[in-house]
């Protein structure tokens, strides 16, 4: 089994929906939770960061963390044909980083 | 502030040969760590790199290293090339600082696409 599970994908919704990804984790050590983009053939772009229970938000995103059910979300409003890439989550615990597998995001016009 | 630069960008190479990659953090950032990104596999860590001393080691044969420079530059090399190293490598830093916190943030650059013939 995977440390990190993400769900494959791909999604493909019409511009201005609600998208909502998400992805479990095995081990409770785990303290910190991000969601990367990554575009074709670039490095991973940081989009969200956050280390407790609960929601943060930044603009359109909304990261959802649950330790209780190890369980992580990233929901994105209004989406636009620009945010169409390839959304990672990571969870990272003392210098490493595991991420999962990725959810490729295709918002059209 | 300037991005984490990799160089080269794009290299081919053929089996058997060895590879070196380059790394240059975002200015401040000691905390280096290298990530081979695949099709089949996903994104993999491989090691981190903080204060010239290798901290972390994720889970690739002995053919895969690395070392990190007094300004924070690192390099990795991949010695005896095989065709499954035909991979996206990346570079990410940091502000973390092993044993004692530091900002866990990672910010990645545009990887080097490694072509193994």
């Amino acid at each position: 089994q995977k440390e990190v599970e993400q769900d494959p994908g791909p999604l493909s919704v019409p511009e201005g929906a609600i998208v909502s990804l998400n992805c479990t984790y095995s081990n409770s050590a785990f303290q910190y939770f991000m969601w990367y983009r990554q575009y074709s053939r670039k490095g991973p772009e940081l989009l969200m960061y956050t280390y407790s229970s609960g929601n943060k938000e930044d603009g359109r995103f909304t990261a959802q963390v649950d330790k209780s059910s190890k369980y992580i979300s990233l929901f994105i409003r209004d989406s636009q044909p620009s945010d169409s890439a390839t959304y990672l989550c990571a969870i990272r615990n003392a210098g490493k980083s595991t991420f999962g597998d990725g959810t490729t995001l295709t918002v059209k016009p | 502030k300037a991005g984490v630069t990799q160089t080269p960008r794009y290299l081919i190479k053929t089996r058997g040969q060895q590879v070196t990659l380059s790394c240059s953090p975002i200015s401040g950032h000691r905390s280096v760590s290298w990530y081979q990104q695949t099709p089949g596999q996903g994104l993999q860590f491989l090691f981190e790199y903080f204060s010239e001393t290798q901290r972390n080691k994720g889970n690739f044969p002995g053919r895969f290293s690395g070392r990190q420079f007094s300004n924070s530059r690192s390099e990795m090399n991949v010695s005896t090339l095989e065709l499954g190293d035909s991979a996206l490598y990346l570079c990410a830093s940091s502000l973390r600082r092993p044993g004692t916190g530091g900002d866990e943030t990672q910010y990645f650059g545009p990887g080097t696409r490694l072509l193994v013939l």
